[in-house]
Order: structure tokens, then C-alpha cells, then sequence
């Protein structure tokens, strides 16, 4: 499988504030990534599909412009939450897919957002 | 609209038996499914993957059964262990190739008993 790093693993922040996550794919080239959100005791739910050197695609309900999404290179894909605020903690996760469909997860960041 | 859910949310067994963890996915038209396990503070981790051609595939200590006529998923593990304690996802692709994108069960979570 593939391995996929991310960084932080947890940060914790103030309200309004903005916070960076970095996703790496560290054996691979990979043109697409994905962003997960997950709940406390919930499912991990898709934000967003990362394509490298194009836009993001966001699932419904995700604010593009409070996610921002940048997959400059084939091995690094960043998602930056603006303006965040307490309903924004969640742990968040990116996968990268191989020449199948199958998915492999990074290791997850927690936010909290005091 | 579609989905894919898991009969029960918690599991309980005893060190040395055989677990079995079921998923009923309601989209006829999935094509590829894959197990999870997520342990507390990680991101998932592939388990075993089967296609929609096939009923049955076997890997280290667990098997993954799928029926298609009743859309169930099951996922056995054999001589569960202490450090198979986890959440178990089942997930499915319904279109696979460039677009896909993975579905999330609920979760299940394992419990082992020493």
C-alpha cells in the first residue's frame, strides 16, 4: 500500500484563526488526494477531492472558501482552515488512491479550536 | 439516496475466537468494497478488499464474504486477538475508475475480551 504522512498531527488554536494541515504522499506520485472530516464516534465523511495542478472538487455542503485546498506538487496536498471556530474541531484525514480504487489514510490530525 | 450501514455498533468476543462483523450496503450498482479498521486516534488502515466479480477472499486471519443477491458484507476474523480491538468500516465505490470515491458505513466497533 501506499504511505501517506500528514502534519500536524495536533494543533490546537484560537478562534478566527487560521490553520494549515499537510498531507504527503511519501512513496508515490500521486495526482489525487482526498480530505475527510470525522466526528467523535461518527464516520468519516468526504469534504473534498484534491486534483494536482487543477482546482479542488468539494462535496455538497463543504464552504470552498472556509476549506482551502492546494495540491501544487504530486506529492503534497494542503488543506487550510480559515477563520476557524469550535465547530471546526474535528479530526481531519487525507488519503491518496493508487492505480486502483483503493484508498490509503494518512494518519489523521486532531483540531481544536478554542 | 444510497448508502451503507452496519448492523450493529458494537461487538464483543472472546480472545481466541472468531469474530464476525456484518455491513449491508444498499446500492446495487457498488462495484468494489473495502474493509477498514481504525484504532482510537489513527487514521484507517486497509484490511481486505473484494470486487463485485467475486463472493469470497481470504487474507491473513480474515475473509471478506460478499452476497450480492441480499447487498451484505460480512468481514471474519479469525482467532481475534487483543490488538484487533478497533473500529471496523466497511466502505464501497459505486463508480470506480478516475471518479471514484469511497462510501463510509457507520462503524463497528470490535471489542476483544481477554
Amino acid at each position: 500500500g501506499a504511505v501517506v504522512s500528514q502534519h500536524p498531527s495536533r494543533v490546537i488554536c484560537k478562534s478566527g484563526t487560521s490553520v494549515k494541515i499537510e498531507c504527503r504522499s511519501l512513496d508515490f506520485q500521486a495526482t489525487t488526494m482526498f480530505w475527510y472530516r470525522q466526528f467523535p464516534k461518527q464516520s468519516l465523511m468526504l469534504m473534498a477531492t484534491s486534483n494536482e495542478g487543477s482546482k479542488a472538487t468539494y462535496e455538497q455542503g463543504v464552504e470552498k472558501d472556509k476549506f482551502l485546498i492546494n495540491h501544487a506538487s504530486l506529492t503534497l496536498s494542503t488543506l487550510t482552515v480559515t477563520s476557524a471556530h469550535p465547530e471546526d474541531s474535528s479530526f481531519y484525514i487525507c488519503s491518496t488512491r493508487l492505480y486502483t480504487d483503493t484508498q490509503y489514510f494518512g494518519p489523521g490530525t486532531r483540531l481544536t479550536v478554542l | 439516496g444510497e448508502s451503507v450501514g452496519l448492523h450493529l455498533p458494537t461487538l464483543s468476543v472472546q480472545e481466541g475466537d472468531n469474530s464476525i462483523i456484518n455491513c449491508a450496503y444498499s446500492n446495487s450498482a457498488s462495484d468494489y468494497f473495502i474493509w477498514y479498521k481504525q484504532e482510537s486516534g489513527k487514521g484507517p488502515q486497509f484490511i481486505i478488499d473484494i470486487r463485485s466479480n467475486m463472493d469470497k477472499r481470504q487474507g491473513q486471519r480474515v475473509t471478506v464474504l460478499l452476497n450480492k443477491t441480499v447487498k451484505h458484507l460480512s468481514l471474519q476474523i479469525a482467532a481475534t486477538q487483543p490488538g484487533d480491538s478497533a473500529v471496523y468500516f466497511c466502505a464501497e465505490i459505486g463508480i470506480t475508475g478516475a471518479n471514484s470515491k469511497l462510501t463510509f458505513g457507520k462503524g463497528i466497533t470490535l471489542s476483544v475480551r481477554p
